[in-house]
């Protein structure tokens, strides 16, 4: 089955810190897509990528950037962290294209003090 | 933009109930998937399904593509069960920027 693999499952950083996010999946799959979970907001998608070296913007990439180097790496940059950006983040693959089943990480919650 | 309402938003049941819950939609999509997120966070997909009506184990999700409308069951309810219950719809248009518009999820508590 696949597994996709979130490196941390809390995380406490101060203001202003930078903060790196970790995501593997070990199926090869092409899409990987950050998301944030808030109360009463649902899942928000922050970016995602399609390909190594590429990346799109989702719904809410303000004081958020990407990287992917590698197929089965994608990882959450959060350049200053501020207060509002306490959440639980999750990350996602997918195979290919639209309309493919999603696997998730466990999830990192996140709190910035 | 799809708007995703699901309901209802919180619902206590007992063990060995029937469970229904459900998901509507406002704009035509190609598919809908039901995921279950367990207390800590880890979600799971459950089902994808763009017509019909798909089987596994005690849940069953079935969606009518005319009425825009979705429903997932599931059968003798367990305390396991317990989880909140998501819909996403993938529409042929609008959406979030990777084609997804998630619901806020239905809080499922299934008591011993």
């Amino acid at each position: 089955d696949v597994k996709v693999t979130q490196s941390s499952r809390y995380l406490v950083k101060r203001t202003g810190e930078k903060v790196f996010l970790e995501c593997v999946q070990d199926m090869d799959h092409e899409n990987m897509f950050w998301y944030r979970q808030d109360p009463g907001l649902g899942l928000r998608l922050i970016y995602f990528s399609y390909d190594v070296k590429m990346k799109e913007k989702g719904d809410i990439p303000e004081g958020y950037s990407v990287s992917r180097e590698k197929k089965e790496r994608f990882s959450l940059i959060l350049e200053s962290a501020s207060t509002n950006q306490t959440s639980m983040y999750l990350c996602a693959s997918s195979l290919t294209g639209y309309g493919e089943k999603l696997f998730f990480g466990s999830g990192t919650q996140l709190s910035v003090l | 933009k799809n708007e995703v309402e699901q309901s209802p938003q919180n619902l206590t049941a007992q063990e060995g109930e029937f469970i229904t819950i459900n998901c509507s939609y406002s704009v035509g999509i190609s598919a809908l998937h039901w995921l279950q997120q367990h207390p800590g966070g880890g979600i799971v997909s459950l089902f994808m399904l763009s017509s019909g009506k798909k089987k596994h184990g005690r849940l069953i999700a079935t969606i009518n593509i005319q009425e825009k409308h979705s429903s997932l069951h599931i059968t003798a309810s367990h305390p396991r069960d317990s989880a909140v219950y998501i819909c996403a719809v993938r529409s042929y248009s609008g959406g979030g920027a990777d084609g997804l518009t998630f619901g806020k999820g239905t809080h499922l508590i299934i008591q011993p």
